[in-house]
């Protein structure tokens, strides 16, 4: 499996925007770039994920480096509840019989208040 | 629409003994994927299952066995549990296909004494 990179730990403000890199400078053309997040105490949340062009949805922004070897996920405005560990994992699109997440240790963002 | 459940949320058990754990799928989910994720950790892949039959397997020994059922839930067994089986143990439910996301219970806290 392809491999990401991200920092230990972020801190922000809330009602800030947070942005959060990955590297993953060994993708190929077929990886899809998924975020996950969990909370303390929780399961991992889906948060976003794509191929080639930025996405938005409703919990986040995803914009991804033109040569797709970095992407950084965008949250608008933080809020206390976006504390927890935020996982960049490469997820490849010809799978075969084999869908797994292959999860790093992620970023743990902090929101102050 | 429902969410993936599992049971029990905690277990204790010593080791050599043996243990099952459960997880509803997501209502129209037909995989189910589980993951072991120890103390400071990123959940690690063990095994999945599609249409009842394990689809795919990560660096976990025999003892770790599963059963997908005709509902799509499933069951992970784990005999002569060892102290370092001690983690929480994640569910996650999906369709069967590389772009969708995957759905995650709460987990099943087991400590191994």
């Amino acid at each position: 499996d392809a491999k990401t990179t991200q920092p230990n730990s972020m801190e922000s403000n809330e009602e800030e925007p947070v942005h959060l890199p990955c590297n993953h400078s060994t993708i190929s053309g077929t990886d899809y770039i998924h975020w996950y997040r969990q909370l303390p105490s929780q399961g991992p949340e889906y948060v976003i994920h794509g191929l080639t062009s930025n996405v938005n949805n409703r919990m986040a922004s995803l914009a991804i480096a033109e040569d797709r070897k970095s992407s950084t996920l965008i949250l608008h405005r933080a809020t206390l509840r976006d504390a927890a560990v935020y996982y960049c994992i490469l997820r490849d699109v010809n799978g075969g019989s084999n869908y797994k997440l292959t999860f790093g240790k992620g970023t743990l963002l902090t929101v102050n208040p | 629409e429902t969410g993936v459940t599992q049971s029990p949320t905690h277990l204790i058990k010593t080791r050599g003994q043996q243990v099952t754990l459960r997880c509803s799928s997501q209502s129209g989910h037909n995989t189910v994927s589980w993951y072991q994720q120890a103390l400071g950790q990123g959940p690690q892949f063990i095994f999945q299952y599609y249409r009842e039959e394990e689809n795919g397997r990560g660096n976990f020994p025999p003892r770790f066995s599963g059963l997908q059922f005709p509902n799509y839930s499933s069951e992970l067994n784990v005999n002569a549990l060892e102290l370092d089986d001690s983690a929480l143990y994640l569910c996650a439910s999906s369709y069967r296909a590389p772009g969708y996301e995957q759905y995650f219970g709460p987990g099943t806290r087991l400590t191994v004494t």
